[in-house]
């Protein structure tokens, strides 16, 4: 049974900080890693993704791999109120199309 | 509205009835895929389809569930006889790519809030 697991938190950070959300993933054969923010009562939305090992920075956002370990992280610097969402960790295999998402991380960014 | 657009928003629906849930892709996506959302709970994966085809269905409960993705038409995911365990967000997500064709970025539709009563 592939898995991927995050941390439910909630994870609070002050405002300006830096927010480090956390994946692991059970499945060596994976290959695309996605990030997505969700809203209470709101859809998914797509923050990036990554496929190689290192990191990959897209504004405030930075998404770490390190497939030795099975580890993506999500990095959100400058943090703000409205980052407060839960962050959804998702792992694709190349050769395949399903995506398989963790339960979520829910941040709070205090003012 | 280039997104993916899903409706209803919110259906309510007595048990035993049928609950039909309409998906229509990004423009020029062809890959549509189901995802359940159970309350306080991740994302399932339900069903893949491509136009006039199903994929894989695997994340999809063996009986009452069906969908389908017709030539013309948005994608239809049917609940028969629903049952209050069917209550949950169900979304759909779209692609350009399927596959073996690289990263699939999917990008997900509103949802639908089905309540069973």
């Amino acid at each position: 049974q592939k898995e991927v697991e995050q941390n439910s938190g909630p994870l609070s950070v002050p405002e300006g900080a830096i927010a480090s959300l956390n994946c692991t993933y059970s499945d060596r054969g994976s290959q695309s890693f996605f990030w997505y923010r969700q809203y209470s009562g709101k859809s998914p939305e797509l923050i990036m993704f990554i496929y190689s090992n290192g990191d990959k920075e897209d504004g405030r956002f930075t998404a770490q791999l390190n497939k030795a370990s099975q580890y993506v992280s999500l990095l959100i610097r400058d943090s703000q109120p409205s980052d407060s969402a839960t962050y959804l960790c998702a792992v694709s295999d190349s050769g395949t199309y399903k995506y398989i998402f963790g339960t979520g991380t829910r941040l709070k960014v205090l003012a | 509205n280039a997104g993916v657009m899903q409706n209803p928003r919110h259906l309510v629906r007595r048990r035993g009835q049928e609950a039909r849930l309409r998906c229509s892709p990004m423009k020029g996506h062809s890959h549509v895929y189901w995802y359940r959302q159970l309350p306080e709970e991740g994302l399932k994966f339900m069903v893949y389809l491509q136009k006039e085809n199903i994929i894989d269905e695997s994340g999809m409960p063996k009986e009452r569930f069906s969908a389908e993705f017709p030539k013309e038409g948005p994608s239809i995911l049917r609940i028969q006889q629903v049952v209050r365990g069917d209550s949950a967000a169900y979304f759909c997500a779209s692609s350009l790519q399927g596959a073996g064709q690289g990263v699939n970025e999917q990008f997900f539709g509103p949802g639908t809030r089905l309540t069973v009563l």
